[in-house]
């Protein structure tokens, strides 16, 4: 399969608890992005990687968000102490170049009850 | 004002009419410009990017750029139900704390059998 995959799909969580996402980028694609989308929104940009480095990171990014990218391949976005308003899809997405479109996952929806 | 706006809809024409979705971006320097349809539920697919002014066709779509009025369209012709969807605008702005793919909102079309 040569789609941005994302695991996993949904996700209920405990108001509090610490919830994990994982993607898969395009293997061609060195640019990773992270996005967040609520109903009704477009997506919101959250953060990017250029190979394993984060270069760029949202005012939306909380410190209780982080997001990694070890070997330049897949990419983790970690939410700690989650809370009722972190439930959205969050969206994984890559591409070859700054200029190019992004290709998207499915996404992972994520509701904290 | 908001980066990429665009009229929240919902929009909607007969099978076989043509659809007509707007939007306007306030960074002047954008270059790269792109239209997503997003189905209830799912991931933004990307169908159209242009980057010069004029005109880009590409089957039953039209993507349209005025670069002077800072005004990008998109045109579905032949509209069929399976057109049924919200359509992203999305633009690549030069400025700003984000360099990266920002979207608008949203137009939700309906395409009535």
């Amino acid at each position: 399969d040569t789609g941005v995959s994302q695991n996993p799909r949904h996700k209920i969580t405990k108001r509090g608890q610490n919830v994990t996402f994982r993607c898969d980028p395009i293997s061609e694609h060195n640019r990773l992005y992270w996005y967040r989308q609520t109903l009704g929104q477009g997506p919101e940009f959250l953060t990017y990687f250029q190979n394993e480095a984060q270069l760029e990171k949202s005012r939306l990014l909380s410190d209780r968000f982080s997001a990694e990218r070890p070997k330049g391949s897949f990419s983790t976005l970690e939410i700690q102490r989650t809370e009722q308003g972190d439930s959205a899809m969050y969206l994984c997405a890559s591409s070859v170049g700054q200029n190019y479109g992004y290709t998207f996952g499915s996404g992972t929806r994520l509701t904290v009850v | 004002q908001k980066e990429v706006e665009q009229n929240s809809g919902p929009l909607s024409v007969p099978e076989g009419a043509i659809a007509s979705l707007n939007c306007t971006y306030s960074d002047r320097g954008s270059q790269s410009f792109f239209w997503y349809r997003q189905y209830s539920g799912k991931s933004p697919e990307l169908i159209m990017s242009i980057y010069s002014n004029g005109d880009k066709e590409d089957g039953r779509f039209t993507a349209q750029l005025n670069k002077a009025s800072q005004y990008v369209s998109l045109l579905i012709r032949d509209s069929q139900p399976s057109d049924s969807a919200t359509y992203l605008c999305a633009v690549i702005p030069v400025s700003g704390s984000a360099r990266q793919l920002t979207f608008g909102s949203g137009t939700q079309l309906t395409v009535l059998p």
